[in-house]
């Protein structure tokens, strides 16, 4: 398998642009996170979805972050306008069914700079 | 609420020496505990994990965490360190109500030196 996939692994952007990220989960992966990471807060959850419906996106920071799953097999990150202080490693991961005691299994994430 | 504490912003240990990371929890809940370890510009590995059972718990490239239900820890530890050790570890909780997704730790860098 080839685990979980990202795309792009570097983006660099101006501010007010519009960024989308995409995750491929691993094939019969039922759950999908997309986390972010920064030097000041860490690793935070930013949603998660299950069976393709978003079941806790309590982390979206604002109106300007929004999250897809359309499919079982791609999920999209999206953030317009991005912003300097967005700036950050996102990781996408999945699990293959929504139980607290599954490891995830991570990306190699998405370094966003925003100009 | 889920929480993780790791205590120690970074740990210096020689190789071939015993090392510790600690971790420190609180949920509402039972937890369910799991360490990752994260090399520079890659995602997080999954390393072990404590669902329930044996207190401790064997996992990858020879490391093993602790479960302390009354200290409510689950530190992790390798007999003898080796230099490929060094990266950036996390401990992360989740539970079986309420949040059921991963809490992470802040992380500990782990520095082994030759």
């Amino acid at each position: 398998d080839a685990g979980v996939i990202q795309s792009p692994r570097h983006e660099v952007t101006e501010m007010g642009q519009e960024v989308t990220l995409r995750c491929k989960p691993i094939s019969g992966h039922n759950s999908l996170f997309w986390y972010r990471q920064t030097m000041m807060r860490g690793l935070e959850l930013l949603i998660y979805f299950n069976n393709n419906v978003p079941i806790d996106d309590s982390g979206m920071p604002e109106d300007r972050f929004s999250a897809k799953m359309p499919n079982a097999s791609f999920s999209t990150l999206k953030i317009q306008p991005s912003e300097p202080r967005d700036s950050a490693v996102y990781f996408c991961a999945s699990i293959p069914r929504d139980r607290p005691y599954n490891e995830q299994f991570f990306g190699p994430g998405t370094r966003l700079t925003v100009l | 609420a889920q929480s993780v504490a790791q205590p120690e912003d970074q740990v210096n240990v020689a190789e071939g020496n015993p090392l510790t990371v600690k971790c420190t929890y609180s949920v509402s809940g039972n937890p369910y505990l799991f360490w990752y370890v994260q090399y520079p510009n890659r995602g997080l590995q999954f390393l072990l994990k404590y669902i329930t059972g044996d207190n401790l718990v064997k996992g990858s490239y020879g490391f093993e965490a602790e479960f302390n239900k009354s200290q409510t820890s689950f530190h992790l530890k390798k007999p003898s360190a080796l230099v490929s050790d060094s990266a950036l570890y996390f401990c992360a909780v989740s539970e079986d109500t309420g949040r059921r997704a991963l809490t992470f730790g802040s992380g500990t860098r782990l520095q082994v030196q030759p």
